[in-house]
C-alpha cells in the first residue's frame, strides 16, 4: 500500500490564481480530511468527507471547496488563491471517522505570491 | 468552544527523560492522541489513549491521562536524538465526524 499520497510536494501561486491539491489513499478508507499546518497554531482542519459523494465543512474553510467522487481521492480546489493561504497542508484518511487513527500524506507546502 | 494547549519548547538531554504536556478542554472526548512531525515530513502516530483509561505503555511511551485535570501527558524514557521532533497532542470531538482538535505542538530538542 502507498497509503496517503499527495501531490504536489511544494507549490508557488501568485494572488488570484486557482490550483487543486491532490489527495489519494489506497487502503479502502472511508473517512479523509484535509488540513493546515501554520507556525505556532498546530494543524487546522479544513473540509472533511465520511464517505464518496458526503463532505462538509471544518475549522477554517473560506476560500476552500472540495469534493469527493470515489472512495480513494479528495482534491482540495483554491479558487482565488490569498497570501493568507500559504501554509503546509495536510490530507488525511481513517477507516472510519471516529475511532479509527487518521493516517497523514506527506503535505503540500503552498505559497502564495 | 474545543481548545488544545501545549508548550511550545522542550529540550533534553540524550538518555534523559522528556515529558510532554498537554492540556484540553471538550470533557466529551473519546480518545486522546500523540503525533510526531520530523522535519518536512508529515505527522506520523505515535500513541493514543481512549478516555476511560488513564495510563497506557508501550515500549519507551507512556501516556498519562488526568480527566478531572483533562491533563494528558507523554513520557519518553531513555530519549535519543532521534527523537527530536514537533510532537502535537490531538483530541477527537464527540458528534463532530471524527474531527480531531490540534495542539500547537512542542519542539522537541535533544542534546548529546
Amino acid at each position: 500500500n502507498a497509503g496517503v499520497t499527495q501531490t504536489p510536494k511544494f507549490q508557488v501561486l501568485k494572488t488570484g490564481q486557482s490550483m487543486t491539491l491532490q489527495c489519494a489513499q489506497d487502503m479502502n478508507h472511508e473517512y479523509m480530511s484535509w488540513y493546515r499546518q501554520d507556525p505556532g497554531m498546530g494543524l487546522r482542519l479544513i473540509h472533511y468527507s465520511v464517505g464518496a459523494g458526503i463532505t462538509d465543512q471544518g475549522e477554517v474553510p473560506n476560500g476552500y471547496n472540495v469534493s469527493r467522487s470515489t472512495t480513494e481521492d479528495f482534491p482540495l480546489r483554491l479558487l482565488s488563491a490569498a497570501p493568507s493561504q500559504t501554509s503546509v497542508y495536510f490530507c488525511a484518511s481513517s477507516y472510519d471517522s471516529y475511532t479509527d487513527t487518521q493516517y497523514f500524506g506527506p503535505g503540500t507546502r503552498l505559497t502564495v505570491l | 468552544g474545543e481548545d488544545v494547549e501545549q508548550s511550545l519548547f522542550l529540550s533534553v538531554r540524550e538518555g534523559d527523560s522528556s515529558v510532554i504536556n498537554c492540556t484540553y478542554t471538550d470533557s466529551s472526548s473519546t480518545y486522546l492522541y500523540w503525533y510526531k512531525q520530523e522535519p518536512g515530513a508529515g505527522l506520523q502516530l505515535l500513541t493514543y489513549i481512549f478516555s476511560n483509561m488513564d495510563m497506557k505503555q508501550d515500549q519507551r511511551l507512556t501516556v498519562l491521562l488526568n480527566k478531572k485535570d483533562k491533563h494528558l501527558s507523554l513520557r519518553i524514557a531513555d530519549t535519543q536524538t532521534g527523537d527530536s521532533a514537533i510532537y502535537f497532542c490531538a483530541e477527537s470531538v464527540l458528534n463532530q465526524g471524527g474531527k480531531l482538535i490540534f495542539g500547537q505542538g512542542t519542539e522537541l530538542s535533544v542534546k548529546p
